[in-house]
């Protein structure tokens, strides 16, 4: 069956330092793979998305993920985190059956220090 | 600025009360989610409507009724809740009907209370 594993559940970082957060999935094909942000008392924003071609997928926000097929990996980063970053960031994987479901990883909440 | 709408942001019910949650697009999606969403956890899926017709169904009590009235709404009809139903309820759309490749876009959700 299909998984995400957020490693992390809290990453605390100062305010202009680099980001990584970690994910990682279990499925043996190329998976469809999203990593979505969510603020607090909203509903979650769309950061990137991978399908297929260049492994180094760039987003919004200044984000980009990397997928690494060998490590069934899909890690955000940023270079310079600022304060208005703070969230929780959801990893996801679209199902490969005929539905239409995301499987979220748990979750990992940033904190980011002034 | 979300494109997906969820009207209202916040609902408190008792449980003998019949309220609904709304949701519209106007990006053209043919595919319509309802999520549940605890606090510090995932979205969880309740419903898919993949042109105007429900798909999936994850086994959600019948308190919880779904309708589509054409493709750019979505309602959540709710009756007679427990205080464990008390979560934020997010609503997404997705281009097209079919297969797990396309990114779903959320609404801002509704935060439901149940007393």
């Amino acid at each position: 069956a299909q998984s995400v594993t957020q490693p992390d559940i809290h990453i605390t970082v100062s305010e202009g330092a680099s980001l990584e957060l970690r994910c990682n999935y279990s499925y043996g094909a190329t998976p469809y793979l999203f990593w979505y942000v969510q603020s607090p008392g909203q509903g979650l924003q769309l950061l990137l998305k991978y399908f297929s071609g260049d492994t180094l997928v760039q987003g919004i926000k200044g984000f980009e993920a990397e997928f690494k097929r060998s490590q069934s990996s899909f890690n955000l980063r940023k270079p310079s985190v600022h304060w208005s970053d703070a969230a929780e960031y959801f990893c996801a994987v679209g199902a490969v059956d005929s539905s239409y479901k995301l499987i979220f990883g748990s979750g990992t909440r940033l904190l980011v220090r002034p | 600025d979300t494109e997906v709408t969820q009207t209202p942001k916040h609902l408190v019910m008792g449980m003998t009360n019949k309220k609904s949650l709304k949701c519209e697009q106007h990006m053209g999606h043919r595919a319509m989610y309802w999520y549940k969403q605890k606090a510090k956890k995932p979205p969880e899926l309740m419903f898919v409507y993949s042109y105007e017709k429900l798909s999936i169904n994850e086994s959600v009590p019948s308190r919880f009724s779904p309708e589509c009235p054409n493709s750019s709404l979505l309602n959540l009809h709710l009756h007679a809740l427990q205080p464990e139903d008390s979560a934020l309820y997010l609503c997404a759309s997705s281009q097209t009907g079919t297969g797990s490749h396309q990114p779903q876009h959320f609404g801002d959700g509704t935060r439901l209370s149940i007393l």
